[in-house]
C-alpha cells in the first residue's frame, strides 16, 4: 500500500518568515504533484515535478523532488496571508493513473 | 482548456434517499475518471476508478453497492450514493484523465453532500 505522509500537519507562521513542508512517500515514483486547497474548494494545481532533482518555483513557493529519498519539499519564502490554505502532495502509482494524496498541511499565515 | 465540472455543487438529501453526482470533462475526452471523498480537515481518499464502457474499480473498504458509478461516455461519469446516511455526508471530488496521457489528471470543483 502506498503511503504519503506530510510534515507538519498544521503550520502557523508569521508573515515574512520562511518554512518548508515535507512530503515522504513509500513507493517508487518518478513524479510528484503539489496542490493547494482553499476552504470549501477543490484542488488547485501548483507544481508538477517530473524527475529526480526537479525544482520548480512560482512566486513565494518552491518545490523540489528527490526520488531516491522519496521526498519532496515545498518551501515558502517570506510568507504572506494569501498563502493560507491546505497544501497536498500527491504521488501517482507507477504506470497507473491513480493518485494517492498526502495527509495535507494546513497553513495559516498570521499578519 | 482541460476543464472538469461537477453537478450539483452542493446537495442536501434525507436519510434513505439516493443522490446522483455528475462529473463531466468539458473540453476533452477522458477514458478514466476518479472519484474521491474528503471529510472535513482530512485528505482526499480515492474511492474508485471509473473507466468508460467498463465496470468501476473500487478501493478497499468502499461499498460498490452503495456507491454506484457509471461511465457511459468519454465525457461523463456519475456517482450515485444509494440509501444515503448522515455518515455519507462529505465533499466528493472527481477527476478526469486526459485520454492517452499518463498522469494528466484534472480535478472537478467538488460536490458537498449533506445527509440529514
Amino acid at each position: 500500500e502506498l503511503k504519503v505522509e506530510q510534515n507538519p500537519l498544521f503550520l502557523s507562521m508569521q508573515e515574512g518568515k520562511n518554512y518548508t513542508i515535507y512530503c515522504n512517500y513509500s513507493t517508487t515514483s518518478d513524479r510528484l504533484y503539489w496542490y493547494r486547497q482553499d476552504p470549501g474548494k477543490s484542488l488547485e494545481s501548483l507544481f508538477v515535478l517530473l524527475s529526480n532533482g526537479a525544482v520548480k518555483q512560482e512566486g513565494r513557493l518552491m518545490a523540489s523532488l528527490d526520488t531516491k529519498a522519496r521526498l519532496s519539499t515545498l518551501h515558502i519564502t517570506a510568507a504572506v496571508h494569501d498563502l493560507s490554505a491546505t497544501y497536498f502532495c500527491a504521488v501517482p502509482l507507477p504506470l497507473r493513473n491513480q493518485f494517492y494524496f498526502g495527509t495535507g498541511t494546513s497553513l495559516t499565515v498570521i499578519p | 482548456g482541460a476543464v472538469v465540472s461537477q453537478h450539483p455543487s452542493w446537495v442536501i438529501c434525507k436519510s434513505g434517499t439516493s443522490v446522483k453526482i455528475e462529473c463531466r470533462s468539458l473540453d476533452f475526452q477522458a477514458t478514466t475518471m476518479f472519484w474521491y471523498r474528503q471529510f472535513p480537515k482530512q485528505s482526499l481518499m480515492l474511492m474508485a476508478t471509473s473507466n468508460e464502457g467498463s465496470k468501476a474499480t473500487y478501493e478497499q473498504g468502499v461499498e460498490k453497492d452503495k456507491f454506484l458509478i457509471n461511465h457511459a461516455s468519454l465525457t461523463l461519469s456519475t456517482l450515485t450514493v444509494t440509501s444515503a446516511h448522515p455518515e455519507d455526508s462529505s465533499f466528493y471530488i472527481c477527476s478526469a484523465v486526459l485520454a492517452g496521457v499518463l498522469h494528466e489528471q484534472y480535478f472537478g470543483p467538488g460536490t458537498r453532500l449533506t445527509v440529514t
